[in-house]
C-alpha cells in the first residue's frame, strides 16, 4: 500500500529565511509525487509535481522539490520565505491514470515577521 | 474558466438528516474524487469514480454514498449512518494524460452537525 509521511506537523520560520518541508513516501513502483498548498478554508493548489526525468523540479511561487529515490523522499524547499507563504502544505503520491492520490497529514507553516 | 465548483460552501445539519454536497466540473475529466479533511489528519479518500456510471469506495466510505450519472457531476450524500460527519469536504478531478496527472480541487464544503 502506498503512504506518505510528513514528519513536521508545524514549522515556524522568519520572513526571508530558507524553508525545507520534509516528505517521505512508500510506493511499490516509480512514484508520481506532488506538493500542494492550502490556505485556510480553501481548496488545494498544486505547487509542483514530479513524474520522471530531472529529479529537481521547479514549481510556482519560487518553490522547488528534489526527488531522492534512495531516501524515498521528496522535500520541498524555498530559498527565501514570504509572509504570504503561511499556509498548510501537503505532499501526495500516486500512479498515473485515474486512481486516487494518497496524501500526507500536512505541515502547517507559520511565518514570523 | 475551467474548474471545479462545490456547493454549498457551508452547510449545517441536524443529527439524523441526510445531506448532499454538490460537485461539478467543466474540465472534461473522466475521474472524480471525494476527500474528507479533518485537522491533523490530512485528506482521506471517501469515494472515487474513474468513469461515468462507475465508482469505488475509498478508505472511509461508510456512511457516505455517491452517484455518477454525468461526466460533469459527482454528488456526495452524507447519510445519517455517518457517525461523525462534521468535517471539510473536498472534491477533485484528474486529467489522465501523462503530463497532467495532478488533481484539481474545488474550494470545499464545510459541514457542521448541530
Amino acid at each position: 500500500a502506498q503512504s506518505v509521511t510528513q514528519p513536521d506537523i508545524h514549522i515556524t520560520v522568519s520572513e526571508g529565511a530558507s524553508l525545507e518541508l520534509r516528505c517521505n513516501y512508500s510506493y511499490g513502483a516509480t512514484p508520481y509525487l506532488f506538493w500542494y498548498v492550502q490556505s485556510p478554508g480553501q481548496g488545494l493548489q498544486l505547487l509542483l509535481k514530479y513524474f520522471s526525468g530531472d529529479t529537481l523540479v521547479q514549481g510556482i511561487k519560487g518553490f522547488e522539490a528534489e526527488f531522492k529515490r534512495s531516501q524515498s523522499s521528496f522535500n520541498l524547499r524555498k530559498p527565501s520565505v514570504h509572509w504570504s507563504d503561511a499556509a498548510e502544505y501537503f505532499c501526495a503520491v500516486g500512479a498515473t491514470g485515474r486512481r486516487a492520490l494518497t496524501f500526507g497529514s500536512g505541515t502547517r507553516l507559520q511565518v514570523q515577521p | 474558466d475551467g474548474g471545479i465548483t462545490q456547493s454549498p460552501k457551508y452547510l449545517f445539519r441536524k443529527e439524523g438528516q441526510n445531506v448532499t454536497l454538490s460537485c461539478e466540473q467543466n474540465l472534461n475529466h473522466d475521474a472524480m474524487y471525494w476527500y474528507r479533511q479533518d485537522p491533523g489528519q490530512g485528506l482521506r479518500l471517501i469515494y472515487y469514480s474513474q468513469i461515468v456510471n462507475d465508482f469505488q469506495k475509498g478508505d472511509i466510505a461508510e456512511g457516505y454514498s455517491v452517484s455518477r450519472e454525468k461526466k460533469e457531476s459527482f454528488p456526495l450524500t452524507v447519510t445519517s449512518a455517518q457517525k461523525n460527519p462534521t468535517a471539510f469536504y473536498l472534491c477533485a478531478s484528474r486529467g489522465t494524460t501523462r503530463t497532467s496527472g495532478e488533481l484539481f480541487f474545488g474550494e470545499g464544503s464545510r459541514l457542521t452537525v448541530l
